[in-house]
């Protein structure tokens, strides 16, 4: 079964870079029955889709968020990141990994457990 | 993209059944019939309930179902349980090749 799992700082800087991690057991990060994907919620907030990727590197981005964003695999870690720059108070949220289905057009059918990242100086 | 438009909060008794709706635009909702919905309970990630409009995933019970007409969409609750409480996402495929969500809705069991 798969599972996904996030890691990183929980504290980033503002004007930084914010770097997450999603650590995938269960199957290979290089599997085509996969796309994989970064979703975000501020605390009390709605939930917002920031991107996917799929094994051959296709990457698709929220349009409001494409110009800070970078999500890349790492196959040698059976990893795929999450990278956001020159972030501010407004990216304080609960950012969670997960992937879908390649058969499926959905955000996501199977979540990480999220990890809180607050941006503050 | 501006998100999808939900009620903020429902409720209603246990038994009793509840819709609640999504309204989107022809760039989004309107254009695919790629909608999908989420539970979130507290503190939880979420959890796909309902996957192009109105197919659910294996163990998702059947009191959970989904349409949309033009613009729209809707998830119904049948038979209310206490474990229904939750907040609810809708989410659609738009023509900007990504996805949008929904305001999210509070739904309470009385």
């Amino acid at each position: 079964q798969l599972q996904l799992q996030e890691s990183g700082p929980g504290l980033v800087k503002p004007s930084e870079t914010l770097s997450l991690t999603c650590s995938v057991s269960g199957d290979s990060i290089t599997s085509s029955n996969y796309w994989w994907g970064w979703i975000r919620q501020p605390p009390g907030k709605g939930l917002e889709w920031i991107g996917n990727i799929y094994y051959s590197g296709a990457t698709y981005y929220n349009p409001s968020l494409k110009s800070r964003v970078t999500i890349s695999v790492e196959t040698s870690k059976n990893q795929f990141s999450l990278r956001l720059n020159s972030v501010t108070a407004a990216d304080t949220a609960v950012y969670y990994c997960a992937s879908h289905d390649a058969a499926v057009v959905n955000p996501g059918d199977n979540w990480g457990q999220g990890t809180l990242v607050t941006v503050s100086s | 993209q501006s998100a999808l438009t939900q009620p903020a909060s429902l409720s209603g008794s246990p038994g009793q059944s509840i819709t609640i709706s999504c309204t989107g635009t022809s760039s989004d909702v309107g254009s695919y019939n790629l909608v999908s919905w989420y539970q979130q309970h507290p503190g939880k990630a979420p959890k796909l309930m309902i996957y192009d409009v109105s197919n659910r995933p294996s163990g998702v019970s059947d009191r959970f179902s989904g349409s949309k007409s033009g613009n729209a969409a809707s998830l119904t609750i049948s038979g209310l349980q206490a474990e229904d409480e939750a907040d609810y996402y809708c989410c659609s495929y738009t023509r900007s090749i990504s996805y949008v969500f929904g305001t999210g809705t509070k739904v309470t069991v009385l």
